[in-house]
């Protein structure tokens, strides 16, 4: 089946470790995206990437490096300048230049730091 | 950057009730979603509706872009409808997952 698929679905992260959650995707999207939710809180914009081996940063990319080396592929590292790195989160994929395209959500990555 | 705004925070129903959940936005938009939200996280896509009325079911939704709100219906409500329900809209560019969300509404719904 045709879907998004990130793992690890739990994470516990030592201060001061860097870690990298795994983002994959089938649909032949060109674009992706991370995203954070805190509790209560909306989604907030990590990173983007509209064509491998290019990103751009969204409105939260401080402590956060991404690549995009394979169309299927968008890795988020968490590093340990991200000063409050607990949070929920979630990669998404959509279809590049057309107005009649949504986002689609993977089930997510919930990171603590112990 | 774009606000967006939902109501109420949080909803309480009895099974079978019908409800009316707002999405109000400050700006012209490219594109708007409603997602679901289950008690797992995972955002479940409802409706791509940048304009007009869609229905899905026992939920709808209009959007009425000139006047910058959209609104999701749901009728009958059931138990397994508890959640959180967002907003989100997309106001530019190639890039149409690029997406600003609202802060969200708990739906609880009673048996």
């Amino acid at each position: 089946d045709g879907g998004i698929t990130q793992s690890p679905k739990y994470l516990f992260r030592k201060e001061g470790q860097n870690v990298t959650l795994s983002c994959e995707q089938n649909l032949n999207h060109d674009a992706m995206y991370w995203y954070r939710q805190d509790p209560g809180q909306g989604l907030r914009l990590i990173y983007y990437s509209q064509i491998v081996n290019d990103f751009q940063k969204g409105d939260i990319a401080e402590g956060y490096s991404v690549s995009r080396e394979k169309k299927e592929s968008f890795p988020l590292t968490v590093t340990s300048a991200q000063k409050n790195p607990t949070a929920f989160y979630l990669c998404a994929s959509s279809i590049v230049g057309s107005p009649l395209s949504e986002a689609f959500f993977g089930q997510g990555t919930r990171l603590t730091v112990v | 950057g774009i606000q967006v705004e939902q109501s109420p925070p949080d909803l309480i129903l009895q099974e079978g009730a019908n409800s009316t959940l707002r999405c109000n936005f400050s700006d012209s938009v490219n594109n708007l979603q409603w997602f679901h939200q289950n008690p797992w996280g995972q955002l479940i896509n409802l409706f791509y509706i940048p304009s007009g009325t869609k229905q899905n079911g026992r939920l709808s939704a209009t959007t009425v872009a000139t006047e910058r709100y959209s609104l999701l219906y749901i009728s009958s409500s059931q138990t397994t409808d508890s959640g959180v329900y967002f907003c989100a809209v997309n106001v530019g560019g190639t890039s149409y997952g690029k997406l600003t969300f609202g802060q969200g509404t708990i739906l609880t719904v009673h048996p």
